[in-house]
């Protein structure tokens, strides 16, 4: 069936270095494609999007690159910060009409200063 | 300041007791949802509304239940809870301006449920 998973579901990065968290998905129909950053006791926020009529967008400090060909989606940012350690989600949105978001299910996120 | 806001944060029942999660936007948002968010599952959604008197399921609304009266408020209902209902619980709004969550969704801080 349809699902949003991630590679990895944890990842320790350096202070100063770049990170790189993949996602899959698996349904063809989905058209947007979204990344949320998620903090301990917080709600998910939002980072940055892309539409499935693009490869590679790029926001501060962060990149998102969309493989469409091996559905494949994968978040980069540059340069860590402490506040960058968090939960990182991906989410899709398949449109069948009625719209509807799904998210996987998260990767940790750690920088070790 | 533009705010999703949940209520209440925290709360502790026992199974079978009625109880309502409210959730308000003040940003004039078209779109809200609630999802569940549950360890090893992410989040899944359990309601969405794309607008006043416009409510849908999500991939798993058993047990719950929704209301879009007024544009701001859109309050999750667990008619009798049930311990498979303990989760974390975030209310989430966009502008839906394409009439679905192509937009960014703002999400409240969410609100801790334990059902004994």
């Amino acid at each position: 069936g349809e699902s949003v998973g991630l590679h990895l579901p944890t990842l320790s990065v350096q202070e100063g270095d770049n990170s790189i968290i993949n996602c899959a998905y698996s349904n063809s129909a989905s058209d947007y494609f979204i990344w949320y950053k998620q903090e301990s006791g917080k709600g998910p926020q939002f980072i940055i999007d892309i539409r499935s009529n693009m490869d590679k967008r790029q926001g501060q400090r962060v990149t998102v690159l969309l493989n469409k060909t091996v559905k494949h989606l994968s978040l980069q940012i540059a340069a860590t910060q402490p506040g960058d350690s968090a939960v990182y989600f991906c989410a899709e949105i398949v449109n069948f009409g009625n719209e509807k978001l799904t998210f996987g299910t998260g990767t940790r996120l750690t920088i070790i200063p | 300041e533009a705010q999703v806001t949940q209520n209440p944060r925290y709360l502790i029942t026992v199974t079978g007791k009625k109880l309502t999660v409210t959730c308000s936007q003040n940003m004039n948002h078209e779109y809200m949802s609630w999802y569940r968010q549950d360890p090893g599952l992410g989040l899944r959604q359990i309601y969405y509304s794309m607008n006043v008197e416009v409510t849908d399921k999500g991939d798993v609304p058993e047990g719950y239940k929704v209301s879009r009266k007024e544009k701001r408020n859109f309050p999750l209902i667990l008619e009798s809870p049930s311990p498979n209902q303990t989760s974390l619980y975030f209310c989430a709004s966009s502008r839906g301006l394409a009439g679905g969550p192509k937009d960014t969704q703002y999400f409240g801080p969410g609100t801790r449920l334990t059902v004994l």
